[in-house]
């Protein structure tokens, strides 16, 4: 069963504009929320996280956004920039075990 | 420091074989996890270790088995190997497990069963 699902494959997005990078669940157990990106021949690198006691997490570019009501969590990333193309994943867990990954979201930004 | 570390990094193996992947974590890190992931998908969680204890189990056969070593290093050994084992197999390493504690993935062993 798929209990993290990114519906969207692909997105495409200016330079300098945001990029929205989304995502849904299905578990309400789910505690903590995590995006990673992809780079080809590369492990995922951890970009950032949100525990299910907040609603919104900021490193510099990089805002998580969480709606528990809706099982739905967000990637903003405001500017986008060409070195951020590359393939995202949204990833939950409970208690940090078992970890269950969507099925990414490759983004490219447009110089 | 150096980040997780996995090796080797490409493998060839042929259908009933066993194969051992090893990975070493972060420095200081006592939790390893091993993920499948397959072309198209994401991360398909395999195994968390902690403490040398298995600490959770994702929906894979009896044939996958791993174990933690008391430097924290991990293997994951695969046996009977099918055709559809071939994926790239990632290791992650947290400091500690529960949350706050964001796991640091390695490269990956790519697996190829012929």
């Amino acid at each position: 069963d798929q209990q993290v699902k990114q519906n969207s494959p692909s997105l495409s997005v200016q330079e300098g504009r945001i990029s929205i990078l989304n995502c849904d669940y299905t578990n309400s157990m789910f505690d903590y929320f995590l995006w990673y990106k992809k780079y080809p021949a590369e492990g995922p690198t951890f970009l950032i996280s949100i525990s299910s006691i907040k609603d919104k997490n900021e490193d510099g570019r990089f805002t998580v956004f969480l709606n528990k009501s809706a099982k739905h969590l967000s990637l903003h990333i405001v500017p986008s920039q060409p070195g951020d193309s590359a393939v995202y994943f949204c990833a939950a867990s409970i208690n940090n075990n078992d970890m269950r990954f969507g099925a990414g979201t490759r983004l490219t930004v447009k110089p | 420091d150096a980040g997780v570390t996995q090796s080797p990094t490409h493998l060839i193996k042929t259908r009933g074989q066993q194969v051992t992947l090893r990975c070493s974590p972060i420095s200081g890190h006592k939790s390893v996890s091993w993920y499948q992931q397959v072309l198209g998908q994401g991360p398909q969680f395999i195994f968390q270790y902690y403490e040398k204890e298995e600490r959770g189990r994702g929906n894979f056969p009896d044939r996958f088995s791993a174990r933690q070593f008391p430097n924290y290093s991990s293997e994951l050994n695969v046996n009977a190997l099918l055709l559809g084992d071939s994926a790239l197999y990632l290791c992650a390493s947290s400091r500690e497990t529960g949350w706050g504690q964001p796991q640091h993935f390695g490269d990956g062993t790519r697996l190829s069963i012929l």
